[in-house]
Parts: C-alpha cells; sequence; structure tokens
C-alpha cells in the first residue's frame, strides 16, 4: 500500500455533475497538498492543509472546494467544471519542521476529464 | 522569469552513459532542492533532496547544488532504459511553497 492513497484514480464527468476526489495518508504527516499537473505546464499548486487549517488557497477558482476533516484526510469537491478543467490532479502530505525540510510525497494522481 | 527554469528535452543518452539533468531557480533565498521522477501516466516520486553547496551521492544518482550560481543538476551514471522518465526539479523558497519547473524527459536507448 502506498502511504498516499486517491480515489477514484480516473474520473469523467460532465460540466453539471459534482463530484469528490479523495486522498488519505498513512505517513503521519501533518500538512496535506492538492496540486493540478496540465500537459506542458509545471505542477500548480492548489490548496495546502498544516494540521487541517487551510494555509494556502493559490486562486483557484470556486468550483473546486477543499476539505480537510483531520490531518490524514483530504478532498477536493468538485462541481460545474469546464472541459480546461481536465487534468491529472495529485494529493501529497509532508511532515513539516522535519530535516529533509518540507518534503512532499505524492499519491497516485486521479485522472479527470471534463465533458 | 520563470521561478524554476528546466529544459523540456528530450535528453536523449545512450545506455551506460552519464545523463546530466540541469535546473535554474530565481529566488536566491531559496533553501531546499528537490528531484522528483514521474514516469508516463504515473505521479511524481521522490528521488533525492539537496540544501547544502556541494554533491550528494545516492547510489547512481548525484544532485550538485551551487546556490551562487542559483544551479542544482541531477547526474544519473550508468543510464538505463528504465531511468526513462520526466525528471521535477523543485524548489523550496522563503515562502516554504514548493515551486515545480516543467521537467525534463530523459530518454535512454539502448
Amino acid at each position: 500500500e502506498t502511504g498516499v492513497t486517491q480515489t477514484p484514480r480516473h474520473l469523467v464527468m460532465g460540466m453539471t455533475n459534482k463530484k469528490s476526489l479523495k486522498c488519505e495518508q498513512h505517513l503521519g504527516h501533518n500538512a496535506m497538498y492538492w496540486y493540478k499537473q496540465s500537459a506542458k505546464k509545471p505542477l500548480e499548486l492548489m490548496f495546502v492543509y498544516n494540521f487541517k487549517e487551510q494555509t494556502e488557497n493559490n486562486s483557484v477558482p470556486s468550483r473546486f472546494s477543499p476539505e480537510c476533516p483531520n490531518s490524514s484526510h483530504l478532498f477536493l469537491h468538485l462541481h460545474t467544471l469546464q472541459p480546461e478543467d481536465s487534468a491529472l490532479y495529485l494529493c501529497a502530505s509532508s511532515l513539516e519542521d522535519s530535516e529533509a525540510g518540507n518534503t512532499i510525497y505524492f499519491g497516485e494522481g486521479s485522472w479527470l476529464t471534463v465533458v | 522569469q520563470k521561478e524554476v527554469e528546466q529544459n523540456s528535452g528530450p535528453l536523449s543518452v545512450p545506455e551506460g552513459a552519464i545523463a546530466s539533468l540541469n535546473c535554474t531557480y530565481s529566488d536566491r533565498g531559496s533553501q531546499s532542492f528537490f528531484w522528483y521522477r514521474q514516469y508516463s501516466g504515473k505521479s511524481p516520486e521522490l528521488i533525492m533532496f539537496i540544501y547544502s553547496n556541494g554533491d550528494k551521492e545516492d547510489g547512481r544518482f548525484t544532485a550538485q547544488l551551487n546556490k551562487a550560481s542559483q544551479y542544482v543538476s541531477l547526474l544519473i551514471r550508468d543510464s538505463q532504459p528504465s531511468d526513462s522518465a520526466t525528471y521535477l526539479c523543485a524548489v523550496n523558497g522563503n515562502t516554504d511553497k514548493l515551486i515545480f519547473g516543467t521537467g525534463t524527459r530523459l530518454q535512454v536507448f539502448p
């Protein structure tokens, strides 16, 4: 089992649908992240949670809504998305204040296609 | 100027050769530097991190950091076809936010 688990791995949704991506980390980390990866673009940081509190919202449209009920679980709620939102969504976690600095570990990703 | 810059490649090297991947960054206050490998259709996996000037070796991989030149590189010795992937450079600056480059695609041919 990987340290950071994401479900579903693949998701196809219509523009009027509401769906959620789920992430769980088993590493005892205290920070969790959502990244978006589109073709030919660098990884884009979307949200950061430290100790369940959101500390970063990188100008993400409100059609993406994160939820972090505890330090092990992270959700990304999706509604009224656009086709350009189709991408690989990566969850990651890290241990703040570790000797390695902010070393983050990624989940396998959720491939999202908006039709 | 991009915050973290990498040549997109592809960088093609023959099996057994040394592959040299380069990365420059703009934030002079950056403290920690990371190399991730990403196979096609997969998520990035951490290879190494470095935060002191000089070289850091781990098996066939060597990370090199030169803060004065704002330059970090990854050398892969005895390259194998299984090393073919995209290599992402990431830099952790004063904001504590990890900034990624677009990655360099490496192709190792037999």
